[in-house]
């Protein structure tokens, strides 16, 4: 069975501070999908990236990073000199193609950016 | 862009009663889904529709149930409401399970008294 787990429930940092943003999936499968998705407080999950089990590459887009490693089953989110717009609950989500590809969300991490 | 639509924002009601709620997505997406969210629980699966008048369990049906008359409509039914199931309501389509991800509806916070 999948699973995925976000151990940083609350993460409070001041603006222009590095933060990351830790998470470890369970998964039997070859073949996996990742995901990360913020919360802002006017509700909406919004898409931030998508991950194939196959490529390890780690991503940059602006100021967000992120670092795949299948050798300790983890996916890890860095914002780079953090913005309070940056605050937000972040969710990290793994769907593997035996359970039918759907998704499983991890618990969460809030996200408070101080200026 | 892919927009999924829940008709409400906030919602009270008492306990007991029969609520609906609604949510609209304007891709011709097959999947739609059903989550809430609850505090230190993250998202969890109420129910999902492959298609049209399908639908399966997830990981918390009791208690719901769901209907998909239309390919675009997917609505959760709560028959007799609960204060436990005061939370926030997520609703979400997808093109292809899990390859591309969900687009979410902005959600329906939902206060059972």
């Amino acid at each position: 069975a999948q699973k995925v787990t976000q151990a940083q429930t609350e993460i409070s940092v001041v603006e222009k501070e590095d933060v990351t943003l830790d998470c470890v999936y369970e998964t039997r499968d070859t073949t996996y999908y990742l995901f990360w998705y913020k919360q802002p407080p006017s509700g909406e999950l919004v898409f931030l990236i998508r991950r194939n089990s196959f490529d390890e590459q780690n991503e940059i887009s602006g100021r967000y990073s992120w670092n795949f490693q299948k050798s300790t089953s983890s996916f890890n989110f860095t914002i780079t000199a953090s913005q309070v717009v940056d605050s937000a609950v972040y969710f990290c989500a793994l769907s593997e193609e035996s359970s039918g590809s759907r998704l499983t969300f991890g618990e969460g991490t809030q996200l408070t950016v101080n200026p | 862009d892919v927009k999924v639509t829940q008709s409400s924002r906030y919602l009270v009601k008492r306990t007991g009663e029969k609520v609906f709620l609604e949510c609209v997505q304007d891709m011709d997406h097959e999947n739609m889904f059903w989550y809430r969210q609850d505090p230190g629980l993250g998202l969890r699966l109420i129910y999902f529709s492959y298609d049209v008048k399908m639908k399966e369990k997830g990981d918390i049906p009791e208690g719901y149930s769901v209907s998909r008359e239309k390919k675009e409509r997917f609505s959760l039914i709560l028959e007799s409401a609960s204060t436990n199931q005061t939370s926030m309501y997520l609703c979400a389509s997808s093109l292809l399970l899990g390859v591309y991800g969900y687009t979410f509806g902005s959600g329906t916070r939902l206060t059972v008294v």
